[in-house]
């Protein structure tokens, strides 16, 4: 078990690029979910994966966010035309779920948009 | 969704004293976890405890799933205890939804 890993661990884009992360899952976990905080907030909840299907989306999650995970292995999560207001920890998460399953964070993609 | 709340929102100790955190769920859960956020942002779990007590260490936690709350207690605290605890839950295979957690400030 070596644990979710993400990548990179700090970005810093400036406004109206696009950017993409990675989290690669423990490897026998199923469940794949991705997380935002901001500072002084618990994290926010912004959508997860079964395998490769993506079963639920927050509305934090606007047109500008994409997700995949192509093949039920590492996922991806790109903003297009980045924002100030996109700033934040980006957390993912994984789980062997979706029952009696505790959730496994990575140490998360700290985003700046200057 | 359920909604979390989470007491008290802050809390300064002296090293050594012990504390209760509180977590309340408007919903039963069936996954419930605690974490800590260490200064560095990254998110340790504590405890997997849907329901029951459970103890490690100096910490413990407790879950009445009945009652919809959690409490988690923290004896002999030290400095290294600093940070924000956070509990979190899901409602049958939904996502996880977060307090807004309790920052902890753990004094020489």
């Amino acid at each position: 078990d070596t644990g979710v890993s993400q990548d990179p661990r700090h970005k810093i884009t400036k406004r109206g690029q696009n950017v993409t992360f990675r989290c690669d899952p423990i490897s026998e976990h199923n469940r794949l979910y991705w997380y935002r905080q901001t500072l002084g907030q618990g994290p926010e909840f912004l959508t997860y994966f079964q395998n490769e299907a993506q079963l639920e989306k927050s509305r934090l999650l606007s047109d500008r966010f994409s997700a995949e995970r192509p093949k039920g292995s590492f996922s991806t999560l790109e903003i297009q035309r980045t924002e100030q207001g996109d700033s934040a920890m980006y957390l993912c998460a994984s789980s062997q779920g979706p029952y009696n399953s505790p959730l496994h964070f990575g140490n998360g993609t700290r985003l700046t948009v200057t | 969704g359920i909604q979390v709340e989470q007491s008290p929102p802050d809390l300064i100790l002296q090293e050594g004293a012990n504390s209760t955190l509180r977590c309340n769920f408007s919903d039963s859960v069936n996954n419930l976890q605690w974490f800590h956020q260490n200064p560095w942002g990254q998110l340790i779990n504590l405890f997997y405890i849907p329901s029951g007590t459970k103890q490690n260490g100096r910490l413990s936690a407790t879950t009445v799933a009945t009652e919809r709350y959690s409490l988690l207690y923290i004896s002999s605290s030290q400095t290294t205890d600093s940070g924000v605890y956070f509990c979190a839950g899901d409602n049958y295979g939904q996502n996880f939804v977060f307090g807004p957690g309790t920052r902890l400030s753990v004094l020489p």
